[in-house]
């Protein structure tokens, strides 16, 4: 089945810029998600298709992927963006849709 | 409002079972496939199930086959998981999350619902 890496925990002081990194064997082939989930929230989808923005998500949120490594980026952190982010691929021959999810720190 | 609500979680034995639901309010229901993801205590989401917008086709992860059922009531907006067998493993909140066909054809999921917990032990 295929398999998506995220890194466990990202820190970054307020106002600079945070990288999410997922990474898969030729994910660059595939369509990538991101799910922002705040504790006791229902997740949220901030990127589709790699670099897609759901209405209502700021511009601050933005995707890539190429190669081996989605990644999501977000610009100008705020305290507000403190959360857990996972990747997420639809392959209809895998169960293992999502990563194991990166817990984003503001410091 | 747009959202969907679960209920139905709580504390079973192993070996027992429990039914979810899953109430959608504030868009059509019946046009939708709706899938079935849950989280373990600490680990990341796991898909668990899917079933088509008219209930005509389902689809398990390896996980739960054969010990869970996925259904859906299009005249009363729900969606349900009959979970039988369970496991200590099975322990997880459980999201329903709406399916969306995205502009490439994958597929994402573009709206969740808060989750209900279910435990199992002894």
């Amino acid at each position: 089945s295929y398999v998506l890496t995220q890194p466990p925990s990202v820190s970054v002081a307020p106002g600079q810029t945070a990288r999410i990194t997922c990474g898969g064997d030729n994910i660059g082939g595939k369509s990538v998600h991101w799910y922002q989930q705040k504790p006791g929230q229902a997740p949220v989808l901030v990127v589709y298709d790699d670099s897609g923005r759901p209405s209502g998500i700021p511009e601050r949120f933005s995707g890539s992927n190429s190669g081996s490594t989605a990644s999501l980026t977000i610009t100008r952190v705020e305290a507000g963006d403190e959360a857990d982010y996972s990747c997420q691929v639809w392959d209809s021959n895998s169960d293992r849709l999502f990563g194991g999810g990166t817990k984003l720190t503001v410091l | 409002q747009v959202q969907l609500v679960e209920s139905g979680g709580g504390v079973v034995q192993p070996g027992r079972s429990l039914r979810l639901s899953c109430t959608a309010s504030g868009f059509t229901f019946s046009s939708h496939a709706i899938h079935w993801v849950r989280q373990a205590p600490g680990k990341g989401l796991e898909w668990v199930a899917l079933i088509w917008y008219d209930g005509s086709n389902k689809y398990y992860a390896d996980s739960v086959k054969g010990r869970f059922t996925v259904s859906r009531d299009n005249s009363k907006n729900t969606l349900f998981l009959q979970m039988n067998s369970l496991r200590v493993e099975d322990t997880a909140v459980y999201y329903c999350a709406r399916d969306w066909v995205t502009p490439v054809v994958s597929r994402a999921f573009d709206l969740w619902g808060r989750g209900t917990l279910v435990t199992v032990s002894s």
